[in-house]
């Protein structure tokens, strides 16, 4: 079955060091984006891609990076730049680069947590 | 600015029918989205609205009136399972979400 496939489930980050997070899709799709959740908050765009090797920042992408080396992948990296991390980070995908009607599909989740 | 608004939280017995309200400030946009979202777990499409008034899928129905800046989801025949998070979102080149309404639905 397609889907959004995210690694780690749960990761955990020290101090000063640098985590990144897995997003792999099977969808074909051209679109694709990472959302941080804090608890009991919405989603906060931090990035966005929606062509192979370009993206866009989105509103909270400081102390975030990301790469689109391929269609099927949207690593982002949560660098030693960001003060407060913990969070829930979701990442989705769409059919068509334009956000017309196009639903995005979300991953399972990643939680980050500071050790 | 951009933003949405939605009640943070709903309650509503079995069966019953509850109406979450977005409303938003926004320049332009494609259309207006709902998400579903059960804790812990990642959030699901729901229903979009490209044009004005209602559209129907299901238990769920969706509206919108860009006129009055405002838009709602009607839920219907509340079931347990439909305890969880609501997102109202607004499409332009990406989706801008709303803070969410907390559903909970009671026996």
């Amino acid at each position: 079955d397609g889907g959004i496939t995210q690694s780690p489930k749960y990761l955990f980050r020290k101090e000063g060091q640098n985590v990144t997070l897995s997003c792999e899709q099977n969808l074909n799709h051209d679109a694709m984006y990472w959302y941080r959740q804090d608890p009991g908050q919405g989603l906060r765009l931090i990035y966005y891609s929606q062509i192979v090797n370009d993206f866009q920042k989105g509103d909270i992408a400081e102390g975030y990076s990301v790469s689109r080396e391929k269609k099927e992948s949207f690593p982002l990296t949560v660098t030693s730049a960001q003060k407060n991390p913990t969070a829930f980070y979701l990442c989705a995908s769409s059919r068509d680069r334009g956000m017309s009607n196009q639903p995005q599909h979300f991953g399972d989740g990643t939680r980050l947590s500071i050790l | 600015g951009q933003s949405l608004e939605q009640p943070s939280e709903v309650t509503a017995v079995e069966g019953a029918i509850v109406q979450i309200n977005c409303t938003y400030q926004t320049s332009g946009f494609y259309g207006l989205s709902w998400y579903q979202q059960h804790d812990g777990g990642a959030p699901t499409f729901l229903s979009y609205n490209g044009l004005d008034g209602l559209e129907e899928t299901g238990r769920f129905s969706s509206f919108l009136s860009r006129s009055d800046s405002y838009g709602y989801l009607l839920l219907q025949e509340l079931q347990m399972k439909d305890s969880a998070s609501y997102f109202c979102a607004y499409n332009t080149d990406k989706l801008i979400f709303g803070t969410g309404t907390r559903l909970q639905v009671f026996p």
